[in-house]
Order: structure tokens, then C-alpha cells, then sequence
């Protein structure tokens, strides 16, 4: 079973949708959890840390479910320069070290006009 | 701010040669990680620097990866000698020690490896 999993995708929607990207992890212990996203050929970039209370930053909202260890993001209003790959990131250091990062193998979305 | 950057952006070697990877962090960053995405692969982690000196170094293949971190400012990723499977693209990333505040890894560019 991998560390972090995630939806295989991709996940194929009109302009101004509504999706959401699913994640889980296997590591009880992990401290620190993340979304980055992915343009073709380029490096990851960070899109938001993922917080308890759960977290918004315009259109996308992350949450964490430590319980169940899963974590979501949301996207509304889906816009052309969404399309990317979303890779859920988990850290697995301890102490809050700021270590060894968890990729998932990213979710593909496009979005059409 | 400058980012991460690395270098080269591209590397073309022959199963058996040396090749050296080159990162430098975000300024003031004292935390380097190394991680490598191999084709069809999630990205996996490789090693952290913290400063000069290695905090983990549990993803590090075999002993044909050397890393580097003298004077706790630039790192090299020395590959040798290269191997088919070690193609792939090595991403560097840094980011705050806790005093600074900030965990959240940033990362350069990356390196594309192809070892024919």
C-alpha cells in the first residue's frame, strides 16, 4: 500500500466547476500535510498547507480529517489555469522538523472552455 | 526573493560516467532537501541538510549518490557511475529552519537526468 493515496484521475471538467481532489495517508504519525500542484515538466509548487480547522484561500478550501487520515481540496469556479497536476504531500518527520515529505501520484485535472 | 535554482537543467551521460547535480537554496534557508521523480513514479525524497550536516539521508539509493552541503550554503548530488535506472528528474527544495517560522519546502526547477 502506498504512503499517500490519491484519486488516479484525471479528472476532465467545464470552466466555473466545482471538483474536489481525495487523499488518504497511511502514517498516523504525520505531523504536516500539503497540497502542491504540478504544471507540465516543471516543478512542484505550493498551493496550501492543510490545517485541523480545515482552511480556505479564495476559491480552494483544504481539509484535514486526522481520525480517518484523509485530506481533501476543493476547487470552485474552476478557471483555465487550473489545469495542472494536484499532488498531496504529507510530512512524515517528527517534531515538526520540517523533513521528509510524502508525494502522492497527483491527480490530473483539465479544465475546458 | 530569488528561488531555488539548479543546475544543469538538463544532463545526457553514459551508464558509467560522473555526473554532479548543483542546488542552490532560497537565501537564508537552512534546511535542502533532494528528491528525485523517476518515470511514471511519485516523487520521493532523497536526503535533508540541515545547514552542512546530513538529518536524514533514509531515501539516498545506494552508494553511488554522494551528497554535499559545505558550508551549509550550496549542495552538489554526485551520481557515480551512473546506472540506466537512475534517470529521471532531481528536484532540490528548501526551506525556514523552525526558527524561522516556516516548513513549507520550496522547490528549484530541477534537473532532468538521462543516463543512456
Amino acid at each position: 500500500r502506498k504512503e499517500v493515496e490519491q484519486d488516479p484521475g484525471p479528472f476532465n471538467v467545464p470552466e466555473g466547476a466545482t471538483v474536489a481532489f481525495n487523499c488518504t495517508y497511511s502514517n498516523s504519525a504525520s505531523q504536516s500535510f500539503f497540497w502542491y500542484r504540478q504544471d507540465c515538466r516543471k516543478e512542484p509548487k505550493l498551493l496550501m498547507s492543510v490545517y485541523s480547522s480545515g482552511n480556505e484561500d479564495g476559491r480552494f478550501t483544504a481539509q484535514l480529517n486526522r481520525a480517518s487520515q484523509y485530506i481533501s481540496l476543493l476547487i470552485r469556479d474552476s478557471k483555465l489555469s487550473d489545469s495542472a497536476t494536484y499532488l498531496c504531500v504529507v510530512n512524515v518527520s517528527p517534531g515538526n522538523q520540517g523533513g521528509k515529505l510524502i508525494f502522492g501520484q497527483g491527480t490530473e485535472l483539465s479544465v475546458k472552455p | 526573493e530569488a528561488g531555488v535554482t539548479q543546475f544543469p537543467s538538463h544532463s545526457v551521460i553514459e551508464k558509467g560516467q560522473t555526473v554532479t547535480l548543483r542546488c542552490d537554496p532560497i537565501s537564508g534557508h537552512d534546511n535542502l532537501y533532494w528528491y528525485r521523480r523517476v518515470m511514471g513514479k511519485e516523487i520521493k525524497f532523497l536526503l535533508h541538510f540541515v545547514k552542512e550536516s546530513k538529518q536524514d539521508e533514509s531515501g539516498m539509493p545506494n552508494n553511488r549518490f554522494l551528497a554535499e552541503r559545505t558550508g551549509g550554503t550550496y549542495s552538489t548530488l554526485k551520481v557515480q557511475p551512473a546506472e540506466l535506472e537512475d534517470s529521471g528528474v532531481y528536484f532540490c527544495a528548501s526551506s525556514h529552519g523552525l526558527a524561522g517560522g516556516s516548513y513549507e519546502q520550496y522547490f528549484g526547477p530541477g534537473t532532468r537526468l538521462t543516463v543512456t
